[in-house]
């Protein structure tokens, strides 16, 4: 069975630590996504990645950043977490052109206290 | 236009009934689009695929309007089980890599 697979289901940190989040896949996707989702705002895209060492920006790219450095790894770095960063956290991956749709990992849920 | 807009319930339906949902977007060039079923506190999960005017899968069917721009789920003789948040996704107005998902629309199917 394909998976995505995320390292941690539920995490606590405290304000200004620096948190990596890590994401990996057994599909060989050349696309790979990072979104943040809370209650009323659905997800919303923090970064992408089409390719190793590339990365996009998403819609809130602010207090994130992301590395690629192997296809099947993607890893969310808050460099200093704050409370407003409190969500679910979902890493995704998908074939190019994403003809049949995105592979989720069961999220992580992110406490920053 | 939002890219992707659905009605967010939420839907209370008794269990047998048939259900639908409803999901415009904006995007005239968008070429697939999925519904995605996500139940309380766990991923969403690839429900159906569209990619013409429509797909049938056992109870559920997913439609195409190209013309009016909007893709519709039905789902019949509805379970307890399918008590989610149904997610609709189309494609980005900036190229097919991106996918867009819709907030959500929640259903809890009532004994």
């Amino acid at each position: 069975d394909v998976k995505v697979t995320q390292s941690s289901r539920y995490l606590v940190k405290r304000t200004g630590e620096k948190v990596f989040l890590e994401c990996v896949q057994d599909m060989d996707h050349e696309n790979m996504f990072w979104y943040r989702q809370d209650p009323g705002l659905g997800l919303r895209l923090i970064y992408f990645s089409y390719d190793v060492k590339m990365k996009e920006k998403g819609d809130i790219p602010e207090g994130y950043s992301v590395s690629r450095e192997k296809k099947e790894r993607f890893s969310l770095i808050l460099e200093s977490a704050s409370t407003n960063q409190t969500s679910m956290y979902l890493c995704a991956s998908s074939s190019r052109g994403a003809w049949y749709g995105y592979t989720f990992g069961s999220g992580t849920r992110l406490t920053v206290v | 236009r939002k890219e992707v807009e659905q009605d967010p319930g939420p839907f209370n339906v008794p269990e047998g009934a048939t259900v639908a949902f409803n999901c415009t977007y904006s995007n005239s060039a968008s070429q697939s689009f999925f519904w995605y079923r996500q139940d309380c506190r766990k991923e969403p999960k690839l429900l159906m695929s569209v990619y013409s005017s429509g797909n049938e899968d056992g109870r559920f069917t997913a439609q195409l309007n190209r013309a009016s721009q909007y893709i519709s789920l039905l789902i019949r003789d509805s379970k307890l089980s399918d008590s989610a948040t149904y997610l609709c996704v189309v494609p980005c107005n900036f190229g097919n890599e991106k996918l867009t998902f819709g907030t959500g629309t929640r259903l809890t199917i009532i004994p």
